[in-house]
Parts: C-alpha cells; sequence; structure tokens
C-alpha cells in the first residue's frame, strides 16, 4: 500500500491556460474525493465518486471545472480557463465505504499546489 | 456560515504538558468526527475519529471527546512532544452524505522543547 499520489506536486500556469491534476488513490478504496485548500483555511469538498460514478459535487465547482475516474481507478481534475483565483492547494482523498459500517475515513494525498500567474 | 469553527488559530505549551484543542460545529446531522495532523507541504493524515455514539476515543496519547449537546468536540494529547508541531484540522461528516468531510480551518499547535 503506497497511499494516495497526486502529481503534479507544483504547478504553474498562466491566466487562460488549461491544467490537468491526477490523482491514484488507495488501491482497494472505492470513494474518492476532491478539496481545494487555501492558505489559513481547512480543506473545502469540491467532489467525490463511488467508483466511476460522480454522485456529488459542490457549488464551489464551477463549469471551468470537471473531474472524471474512468473504471473507477484513477481520477483527473480539470481546469480550463485558469484564474488567479484558482491558485490554492488542490487535495485528493480516498475511502473505504463498507456498507452498513461507520462514516468512513478518508487518507489524503499530498495535493498539488496550483499557482496562476 | 462555518459549520465547524476552530476559534484558536495557534496553540503553544510545553513539551511534556498536555495540549487541548478544541472545535464546534453547528450541524447536528454530523454523526462522525475526525482529527487530522498536517505537517506542511503534506496532505493531512488520519489522527483519531469519534462516532457520535459514544463520548470519548483514546488512541495511546491522543483522547477525543465529543460533548453532543455542547456541539463540541476537543482533542487531548499527552504528553506533548515536538514532533506534535503540526496543524489539526478538525472535521465532521454525517452519515447522509456518504462520508464527505467538513473541516475547520485548523490550529497550529507548537511544542515547545
Amino acid at each position: 500500500d503506497t497511499g494516495v499520489s497526486q502529481n503534479p506536486r507544483h504547478k504553474i500556469t498562466k491566466r487562460g491556460q488549461n491544467v490537468t491534476f491526477r490523482c491514484d488513490p488507495i488501491s482497494e478504496h472505492n470513494r474518492l474525493y476532491w478539496y481545494r485548500q487555501t492558505l489559513g483555511q481547512g480543506p473545502e469538498f469540491l467532489t467525490y465518486f463511488q467508483n466511476e460514478a460522480q454522485l456529488e459535487k459542490s457549488r464551489l465547482l464551477s463549469d471551468r471545472f470537471s473531474a472524471e475516474r474512468p473504471k473507477g481507478s484513477f481520477s483527473t481534475l480539470e481546469i480550463q480557463r485558469t484564474e488567479q483565483g484558482d491558485s490554492a492547494m488542490y487535495l485528493c482523498a480516498s475511502s473505504l465505504d463498507l456498507a452498513g459500517g461507520p462514516s468512513d475515513t478518508q487518507y489524503f494525498g499530498p495535493g498539488t499546489r496550483l499557482t496562476v500567474l | 456560515d462555518q459549520q465547524v469553527k476552530q476559534n484558536s488559530p495557534s496553540l503553544s505549551v510545553q513539551e511534556g504538558r498536555i495540549s487541548i484543542l478544541n472545535c464546534d460545529y453547528t450541524n447536528s446531522m454530523f454523526d462522525y468526527f475526525l482529527w487530522y495532523k498536517k505537517y506542511p507541504a503534506e496532505g493531512p493524515t488520519f489522527l483519531i475519529s469519534i462516532s457520535s455514539i459514544k463520548d470519548k476515543n483514546e488512541d495511546g496519547r491522543f483522547t477525543v471527546f465529543l460533548n453532543k449537546s455542547a456541539k463540541h468536540l476537543s482533542l487531548h494529547i499527552v504528553p506533548s512532544q515536538p514532533g506534535d508541531s503540526a496543524v489539526y484540522f478538525c472535521a465532521a461528516s454525517g452519515s447522509t452524505n456518504a462520508g464527505k468531510s467538513t473541516f475547520g480551518d485548523g490550529t497550529t499547535l507548537t511544542v515547545k522543547p
């Protein structure tokens, strides 16, 4: 078990460019979450997947954001036409949902730090 | 409207003493609470959790207390060690929202040798 990995770790882009981040969850985990964290704040929920199905999207996730999880394995988060306000740490987490069990504990990756110039 | 609040942005304690980190929540639908620790340049690391059916959960030096009537939880670290210096996030989730966690803004703990 190598934990949750995210690539790239850092991304610097110019305003208006598109960026894509990748998350590889813990292999047996069926849930995958994306969060965004800005300086001095806690992670804010963006979206989550149960296997390959995207089940919920936060109102924070504008039309410029899209996430996929093909085949229920890795996930990508794409931001189109980036804006300076998109600069943040983007965190991915995964968990194992056990039907009938307690709420699942999420395990986080190291994050991708996006800087939009 | 922030549903999970950590009112102390920072806390400093002496090594060997107890650290107490506090968290308040407003959403009565929350029934599972977690504490995460975060070092710089890393993602949050799960520390300890508690279900709403309990009022205390202990794991080594870490104990979480839950007061449902006050909608308040706290994390006790005893004895505190310099390696505990990090940002601590309180998070809450509800069984009706698929484990999606709502986080507080964190408390930076500094343990002085």
